[in-house]
């Protein structure tokens, strides 16, 4: 059964139209993960939460925001997505300071 | 800034051959993991190493962490067609264990 589930796998986009992704766990897991992975690339780190804090990488654009309403669910949002922004899209949990990240499968996102 | 790299970018392998594959960094991380990725899937973890010079063998897979704990290697015996996919090493960022940062990966293919 999957345990950390994103929604959708695929989306596609317009250039600038803001658009929603979503990642659900029944892991019952306090730290949530955000990574976007380009082709060929390290996944890399956006923001994680922690409980309900809130942690950005310094490099993260301002057009990416995230929302954790509870603990199951984690919400990015890109609000005005560019043509750089095509990615696969990678959400993880992780139970407190235990080593192992559980991924999603991702949602590989196009912008035209 | 730490930074992790892996070598070879891509390799292609015939089924029953060895391999080995690096991840070097000159950064020291406190543990170090290695995630396999499948095409269209998130990664899944294979191992965490945490001391230095530790070996650690799952079934065909050893996994050696350097003894500065700046390096690891993975060495596949008799690869296999499954074996095929993107291997990512990630390395802890901090003591705590929050966050991880992960290399680009190797790109395995076994040829049947």
């Amino acid at each position: 059964d999957a345990m950390v589930i994103q929604n959708p796998r695929y989306q596609v986009t317009q250039f600038g139209k803001p658009v929603t992704l979503s990642c659900s766990q029944t892991l019952n897991h306090n730290v949530m993960y955000w990574y976007q992975q380009k082709s060929s690339q390290a996944p890399k780190l956006l923001f994680h939460y922690y409980d309900k804090d809130f942690n950005n990488e310094a490099d993260t654009p301002d057009n990416f925001q995230s929302r954790r309403p509870n603990t199951s669910f984690c919400f990015l949002d890109i609000r005005s997505p560019g043509l750089g922004d095509a990615a696969m899209y990678l959400c993880a949990t992780r139970r407190g300071t235990e080593e192992k990240l559980f991924f999603g499968s991702g949602t590989q996102l196009s912008v035209l | 800034t730490q930074l992790l790299e892996q070598s070879p970018q891509f390799l292609s392998i015939q089924e029953g051959e060895n391999l080995t594959v690096y991840c070097n960094s000159s950064s020291v991380f406190s543990s170090l993991q290695w995630y396999r990725q499948e095409p269209g899937e998130g990664p899944v973890l294979l191992v965490t190493v945490v001391t230095g010079g530790e070996v650690k063998k799952l079934k065909r897979l050893t996994f050696q962490f350097g003894d500065a704990r700046k390096d690891s290697s993975l060495h596949i015996t008799a690869a296999q067609p499954g074996d095929t996919g993107l291997y990512l090493c990630a390395g802890a960022r901090d003591n705590y264990g929050q966050n991880f940062v992960f290399g680009p990966g190797t790109r395995l293919s076994v040829l049947p």
